[in-house]
């Protein structure tokens, strides 16, 4: 199956410092990738759909200007937390979907990138 | 909006069965479903697309009815290997490529 490859797994940082999360997908072409944030024991929030070569779509609440989206290119997403706050900390998961070939339709998560503001 | 599972959370023997469900007040595009380990990203486990459509993966299947608003997750026989939380999620529409994932059901099979 397609993969989708996160980097890092866990980051610890410490409070008004900026991470910079990656995501890729290693064998097939991703126009869009999705950007999700889990608290522990619950669901996948939605926060912002990445679009290559435009700018990214953020869901009510989520503030654009402290999480940063780049695709700049069709294979990479990057996430950006600027000036991270402990309440900041959590587990943030990128996905692709495919739009061709086998599987279309399927999303791709990344292996996910555990954060921990001090 | 969120769709909503049933039940939140659940135990099982191994062997035994379990249905999880998802509704959503509103007809979805289509309907995904996803199992989660702890620590881990969630894994793809099946896509439905049409209203009354059955599906089979192994042990574990899905159904969607017919007017595209909710969805049903059967596991029969379960095994240890299916502890975990499982996801529905769905397009808001054709074409809108924005995901949105259920509030999710926790599994523990035990033996």
């Amino acid at each position: 199956g397609a993969v989708v490859s996160q980097h890092p797994s866990w980051v610890i940082c410490k409070s008004g410092t900026s991470v910079k999360i990656e995501c890729r997908s290693l064998d097939f072409q991703a126009t869009t990738m999705f950007w999700y944030r889990q608290f522990p024991k619950q669901s996948l929030m939605l926060m912002a759909t990445s679009n290559e070569g435009s700018k990214a779509t953020y869901e009510q609440g989520v503030e654009k200007d402290k999480f940063l989206i780049n695709h700049a290119s069709l294979t990479l997403s990057t996430l950006t937390v600027t000036s991270a706050h402990p309440e900041d900390s959590s587990f943030y998961i990128c996905s692709a979907r495919k739009t061709s070939g086998s599987n279309t339709g399927e999303l791709f998560f990344g292996e996910g990138s555990r954060l921990t503001v001090l | 909006q969120q769709p909503v599972q049933s039940p939140q959370a659940v135990i099982l023997r191994e062997g035994e069965d379990a249905v999880i469900n998802c509704s959503s007040s509103k007809a979805l595009y289509s309907v995904h479903w996803y199992r989660q380990k702890h620590g881990e990203a969630p894994v793809f486990l099946m896509i439905l697309l049409k209203g009354g459509e059955q599906k089979g993966h192994e042990k574990i299947s899905a159904s969607f009815n017919e007017k595209k608003q909710q969805s049903s997750l059967y596991l029969t026989a379960s095994q240890l290997s299916y502890s975990g939380t499982y996801f529905c999620g769905t397009e808001s529409g054709s074409g809108t490529y924005k995901y949105i994932f259920g509030t999710g059901t926790r599994l523990k099979v035990l033996a």
